[in-house]
């Protein structure tokens, strides 16, 4: 999964707490993304950030929050979750945005929430 | 915005015949087409993309072909493998902007 962790890669919360997600990158790639998985959605962009501290909104970021302190390190914040955020949330990485980049997808995180 | 629809959701082959999905976009300045596998409790994958100057690309057993004119874009997997079952997904992007990805197709590989 191209140098990318992501942790927890299972959990189970409760509706009103709050959730972070990490990923983890040892690519030293510039552009980073949070995205979710839903069945009959594919996959949908939350947020991405394209260097530290310099983040932006994707399609569906409403409920989210996302900080990078560190170029190896993307976190993805639920701030009091609800039971439609249930997903699997994937993080990728790229060098760059140009159109003739890849996105490199970490191994995923299952989040239900209760 | 882009909007990028996947044709069939599921898809049975036996072992050894081809398999094809389809996908179609809304926007016409798209210009970059990958796909990407995904198997069973993983991320996606890349397996081939395709960019808006070229008409078909090919990798062993795997193709893609582009009509930019109809705006549509296809996976073709020849000789299917048991290990070729996984969920494909399709994605369109316009320079600059964030990727666009299908719905998915779950292929099923038959021995």
């Amino acid at each position: 999964d191209a140098g990318i962790t992501q942790s927890p890669r299972h959990k189970v919360t409760e509706t009103g707490t709050p959730v972070t997600l990490r990923c983890h990158q040892t690519e030293n790639h510039r552009y980073m993304y949070w995205y979710r998985q839903d069945p009959g959605h594919g996959l949908r962009l939350i947020h991405y950030s394209y260097g530290v501290k310099d983040t932006d909104k994707g399609e569906v970021s409403d409920g989210y929050s996302v900080s990078r302190s560190k170029t190896e390190d993307f976190l993805l914040t639920l701030e009091s979750a609800t039971s439609s955020q249930t997903s699997v949330y994937f993080c990728a990485i790229s060098e760059s945005t140009s159109y003739t980049d890849t996105q490199y997808f970490g191994p995923g995180t299952r989040l239900t929430v209760l | 915005g882009e909007n990028v629809e996947q044709h069939p959701s599921t898809l049975s082959v036996q072992e050894g015949d081809s398999a094809v999905i389809k996908c179609t976009y809304s926007d016409s300045a798209s210009n970059y087409f990958p796909w990407y596998k995904q198997e069973l409790g993983k991320g996606p994958q890349l397996i081939i993309d395709i960019r808006s100057n070229v008409g078909e690309k090919k990798d062993q057993r795997i193709a893609v072909t582009l009509n930019k004119t109809a705006k549509h874009f296809s996976l073709h997997i020849t000789e299917t493998q048991p290990e070729d079952s996984a969920v494909y997904f399709c994605a369109a992007i316009n320079y600059g902007q964030n990727f666009v990805f299908g719905p998915g197709t779950r292929l099923s590989v038959l021995p």
